[in-house]
């Protein structure tokens, strides 16, 4: 089974400035598409954007392009997704995923709670 | 950009209860189109690819269908673990992605 292990749930103001990660098996890394998912409270799922971390190739939603940027390290098999400066409506559940088969996640991560609050 | 559509928002059902759910596309899209269940807490989980594969291990009484810009899932008879939202999924060819607004399942 794919693991995906993401980093901790985080409190931060606005303004600040975050990186949460998702640690990826290497043979998946060195494959697959790996995407993320936003949920804020209650609400449902929205595609943030995808980096295919062999090449950093990186795609974004138009409505997180520009406001959010997804990275990759390939010495430590990690994808980050950051922010330079956070809002309050940025708070939500994160999750990462791997591109399985036509587009579709299998393997999800566990989600890291981002909360910006003031 | 493909707009996803859900029918309906919410359902009640009791168990042993056929469930049906419908996902529209704004345009066609072919076969592009997942399903995922998502339970109180957890992260999602792909049930159908390919609108009318199942995803090995998954119980045969999920079933989907459609191509093109209309799609339907259906649970055949509505177990308590099935208690879920549900959301439909398409992808493009310009690595764009996008889930429906989900359907909320909840026994009545």
């Amino acid at each position: 089974e794919v693991q995906l292990l993401q980093s901790g749930a985080e409190v931060k103001k606005p303004g600040e400035s975050l990186k949460i990660s998702c640690q990826v098996p290497g043979d998946s890394f060195n494959a697959y598409w790996i995407g993320w998912v936003r949920q804020m409270s209650g609400k449902g799922l929205e595609w943030v954007g995808i980096i295919y971390p062999p090449d950093s190739d990186t795609r974004y939603n138009p409505s997180f392009e520009g406001h959010v940027t997804i990275a990759a390290d390939r010495s430590t098999y990690t994808v980050y997704l950051q922010w330079s400066s956070l809002k309050a409506s940025d708070t939500a559940i994160y999750y990462c995923a791997r591109d399985w088969y036509s587009g579709s996640y299998r393997y999800w991560g566990q989600g890291t709670l981002v909360t910006v609050s003031s | 950009d493909v707009q996803m559509t859900q029918s309906p928002s919410s359902l009640s059902a009791s168990v042993g209860d056929r469930v049906t759910i419908t996902c529209q596309a704004s345009q066609d899209i072919s076969k592009s189109l997942n399903w995922y269940q998502q339970q109180p807490g957890k992260a999602p989980q792909l049930l159908i690819y390919d609108a009318s594969n199942l995803v090995r291990g998954v119980p045969s009484r999920f079933n989907a269908t459609g191509s093109g810009t209309d799609f339907t899932f259906t649970i055949s008879s509505l177990h308590p673990e099935d208690i879920a939202t549900y959301y439909c999924q398409q992808y493009d060819d310009l690595f764009q992605f996008t889930f429906g607004p989900g359907t909320k399942v909840d026994m009545k």
